[in-house]
């Protein structure tokens, strides 16, 4: 089946701690987003990707980093530069930026403490 | 700049009720419009879609058309299911200039009662 998966479900760690979180997709879609999603406010834009080797920031790119080595692969790391890092983080791709759907991943819940 | 506005939540229904999620927009340009469902603990999944004035999307019963005398999109379900219990994001793509990324409303919640 194709899809989009990201791993760990639910993630701890202690202030002061980069995690990485993944994501992979098996569609061959050239773009993929990291979304940030908190109650009451919708989905955020991070980063997003347009091709391998190529991404760009979002609305909210402060304190995070990625990395699109791969076509697959877009892990998205919360550096200790974030100052709100707990939230709900969504993956997703589509064939191309633009008018395309998005399919995205389970999500990954993220709580730092 | 572009925006989406939704109505606030959460909507409670009871089964079989007729839904209505209103979904206005601001835009330049002609933009794609969205409807996206999350269900509890999931990501989110296209739910219908329309690219262009007096388009009507729909999917698994829900229906919405493209309004652009009133920049409108609203979500519709003429009988609701408990199973629809989720929260409904709206969104717009615009096609002009190079800014191609989603824009997003905040969300609905949805509880649908037996």
């Amino acid at each position: 089946d194709g899809g989009i998966t990201q791993s760990p479900k639910y993630l701890f760690r202690k202030e002061g701690q980069n995690v990485t979180l993944s994501c992979e997709q098996n569609l061959n879609h050239d773009a993929m987003y990291w979304y940030r999603q908190d109650p009451g406010q919708g989905l955020r834009l991070i980063y997003y990707s347009q091709i391998v080797n190529d991404f760009q920031k979002g609305d909210i790119a402060e304190g995070y980093s990625v990395s699109r080595e791969k076509k697959e692969s877009f892990p998205l790391t919360v550096t200790s530069a974030q100052k709100n890092p707990t939230a709900f983080y969504l993956c997703a791709s589509s064939i191309q930026t633009g008018a395309y759907e998005q399919y995205f991943g389970p999500g990954t819940r993220l709580t730092v403490t | 700049g572009d925006s989406v506005t939704q109505m606030e939540g959460p909507v409670t229904l009871s089964e079989e009720a007729c839904l209505t999620i209103n979904c206005t927009y601001t835009a330049t340009g002609y933009p794609s419009l969205f409807w996206y469902v999350q269900y509890p603990g999931e990501g989110l999944q296209l739910l219908l879609k329309a690219t262009k004035a007096d388009d009507k999307g729909s999917n698994k019963g829900f229906e919405a058309t493209y309004r652009k005398e009133t920049t409108s999109f609203h979500l519709e379900k003429g009988s609701v299911q408990v199973s629809d219990s989720a929260v409904y994001f709206c969104a717009l793509i615009t096609n002009a200039g190079n800014n191609r990324k989603l824009i997003w409303g905040l969300g609905t919640s949805l509880a649908v009662n037996p």
